[in-house]
Formats: C-alpha cells, structure tokens, sequence
C-alpha cells in the first residue's frame, strides 16, 4: 500500500507565472485536500475534491483552482502568482469524507521570487 | 468562524521531562480533535484523534484530553526523548461543514525542543 506522493518537492517561481502542483492519494483513498502552510504557521484548508468533484473550498482567491482525475490523484493550480503565495502546499487523501485514514503528504515547497 | 490556538508557540526542554501543550478553540461544537506531529519541512504524522464522545486517547507516551465545555485539549507527553523534538498541531473540522470533518481548522503550532 503505498502513502500520499506530492511532486514537485521543491520549485521557485516568478511573480505572476502559475503553476500547478500534483498529488497522488493513497490507494482505495477517493477524497484529496489541500492545505497551504506559511512558514511559522499552521496549515490552511484551501480547497477538498471527492469523487472528481469541489467539495468544499476555504477562503482562497480564484486564482487557486483545482482538479481530481478518476484515478483520484489531483491538482493544485495557482495562477499569476504573489510572493505570498511562498508557502509548504500539502495534500491529504482519505476515503470519503470521514477522518478515518486521513494520510498527509511531505508537501511541495513553493518559492515564489 | 472556528479558531484554533495553541500555547505555548515554543518550548525547550531538558530530556526525561513530562510536558503538556495546550489546544483552544472557539465553538464547542467539533465532531473530533486531532493532534499532529511536523517534522521540518515535512508533512503531517497523525498522533491521537478524540471523537467528540470521548475525553481522552492514550498512545504510548502520548495522552490527549478533550473538554468540549471549556474548548480546551491538552497534550502530555512523559519522560521526553530528543526524538520528540518536532512542531506539534492541533486541528477541528470546519464548522460550515456539517459532515464528519475531514476538512480541518489548524492551530498554529507549537514548536518543541528536547535538549539531551
């Protein structure tokens, strides 16, 4: 059984470019969160896909946008990026929406120069 | 909305010690509690869930407690290794989402440090 996979796991980016950051959930997990970090702080839900659909969204610009293939690995993208965006981007996978088995990933850190 | 603090933010402490973080938050109306471990630049291990219904979880060294009333939880940990050096969370489920809370409040952390 393998865990939660996060690529890339380190990547710089330039003021307003975008980018999108994957996520592969655990096997026989249906249900992919992501969190932002910010350095210091705590992680912030950003938005939660089950069964290919937005199921939940925090307070986030659209700008950030995501996607869930049917094999229920996703997508984060972020468009015309800030230097606030500079932050560690988890994901977590578990099976439907309960928090039985819910399995973060190491997280992509995004620099934003 | 739901808030989430925890104190202290850091904490140094010599090896062997017995410890206790501390966990608030807002609404008393959570269906559980969660407390994670971070290694740096790392992502989240979970350390105990406490549904609702219970007022503590124990897991080796680690044991939990949950006060609904008082929006408080507490994590002790005894005789303290080096190893337990890592940032410490503490997260409730979204309060407008009514569902059995996979999509949680974080609080900020706090950062431990074991001293041998």
């Amino acid at each position: 059984e393998t865990g939660v996979t996060q690529s890339p796991t380190h990547l710089i980016k330039t003021r307003g470019q975008q980018v999108t950051l994957r996520c592969s959930s655990q096997s026989g997990h249906n249900t992919v969160s992501w969190y932002q970090q910010a350095l210091g702080q705590g992680p912030q839900f950003i938005f939660q896909y089950y069964r290919e659909e937005e199921n939940g969204r925090g307070n986030f610009p659209p700008r950030f946008s995501g996607l869930q293939f049917p094999n229920y690995s996703s997508e984060l993208n972020v468009n015309a990026l800030e230097l606030d965006d500079s932050a560690l981007y988890l994901c977590a996978s578990s099976l439907g929406l309960t928090i039985d088995g819910y399995t973060f990933g190491s997280g992509t850190r995004l620099t934003v120069v | 909305k739901q808030e989430v603090t925890q104190i202290p933010a850091a904490l140094s402490v010599p090896e062997g010690e017995n410890l206790v973080l501390n966990c608030s938050f807002t609404d008393s109306a959570i269906y559980n509690l969660q407390w994670f471990r971070q290694d740096p630049g790392k992502g989240l291990t979970s350390l105990l869930l406490i549904q609702s219904s219970q007022r503590e979880q124990t897991s080796g060294r680690l044991n939990a407690s949950l006060d609904k009333s008082s929006g408080r939880s507490t994590l002790y940990i005894a005789a303290s290794q080096p190893g337990d050096s890592a940032t410490y969370l503490c997260a409730v489920p979204l309060l407008v989402y009514n569902n059995a809370g996979n999509m949680l409040t974080f609080g900020g952390g706090t950062r431990l440090m074991v001293k041998p």
